[in-house]
């Protein structure tokens, strides 16, 4: 089946840094992808849409100028926490719809943790 | 709008028993309907899809589940609990724009 990789699977930063995360679809195209974040112990909640060469849309209450998102090519969508704080310590998960967009296809996530 | 409710936060078998994990959803078309499996700090694995197609839906590991339109729900089935099932489990629905809604999330606990 199709697969979405991402990466760091986890990442340690300070406080006030910024942080990457990669999200790339390794055998198909996806002109959209969706970044969500789950707290500890909660169901995962969608962040924002990523659309190939164009802006992101982002759900009500989610910075965009806190979470960058860049979709430059049709197999790669990046998630930029900007001056990470430790409220922002998380997992995010990336996934991408099928070509048939009859199911999604997840990353493996990535574990923020902000010190 | 479009929702999904996990009716149980936790479920707890013993191993070897039936599990139920349960589903509802609220939709004003015909929804796509899926399970996935979560183990701790990992990503999400697909565990069965509905998409309009048979109301009961087989997938890995011994799961089903059945779409049930009348009661808007699309319950988890398993005849028998292994150890390694305990894990969290999501109930989700694909909107319009193809992505996911997700319920609250069943943490399935096995007693041996």
């Amino acid at each position: 089946g199709a697969v979405v990789s991402q990466h760091p699977s986890w990442v340690i930063c300070k406080s006030g840094t910024s942080v990457k995360i990669e999200c790339r679809s390794l055998d198909f195209q996806a002109t959209t992808m969706f970044w969500y974040r789950q707290f500890p112990k909660q169901s995962l909640m969608l962040m924002a849409t990523s659309n190939e060469g164009s802006k992101a849309t982002y759900e009500q209450g989610v910075e965009k100028d806190k979470f960058l998102i860049n979709h430059a090519s049709l197999t790669l969508s990046t998630l930029t926490v900007t001056s990470a704080h430790p409220e922002d310590s998380s997992f995010y998960i990336c996934s991408a719809p099928s070509g048939s967009l009859t199911e999604a296809f997840f990353g493996q996530g990535t574990r923020l943790t902000v010190v | 709008a479009q929702s999904v409710t996990q009716l149980d936060s936790h479920v707890s078998v013993s191993e070897g028993t039936p599990v139920l994990l349960r589903c509802n959803y609220s939709s004003s078309y015909s929804p796509s309907l899926f399970w996935y499996v979560q183990h701790p700090n990992k990503g999400l694995q697909l565990l069965l899809k509905y998409t309009s197609a048979a109301t009961l839906v087989k997938g890995i590991n011994g799961f089903e589940a059945e779409f049930k339109k009348s009661e808007t729900s699309f319950h988890l089935t398993k005849p028998s609990a292994h150890m390694s099932d305990a894990a969290e489990y999501f109930c989700a629905l694909m909107d319009s724009s193809y992505k996911l809604i997700f319920g609250s999330g069943t943490r399935l606990l096995v007693r041996p």
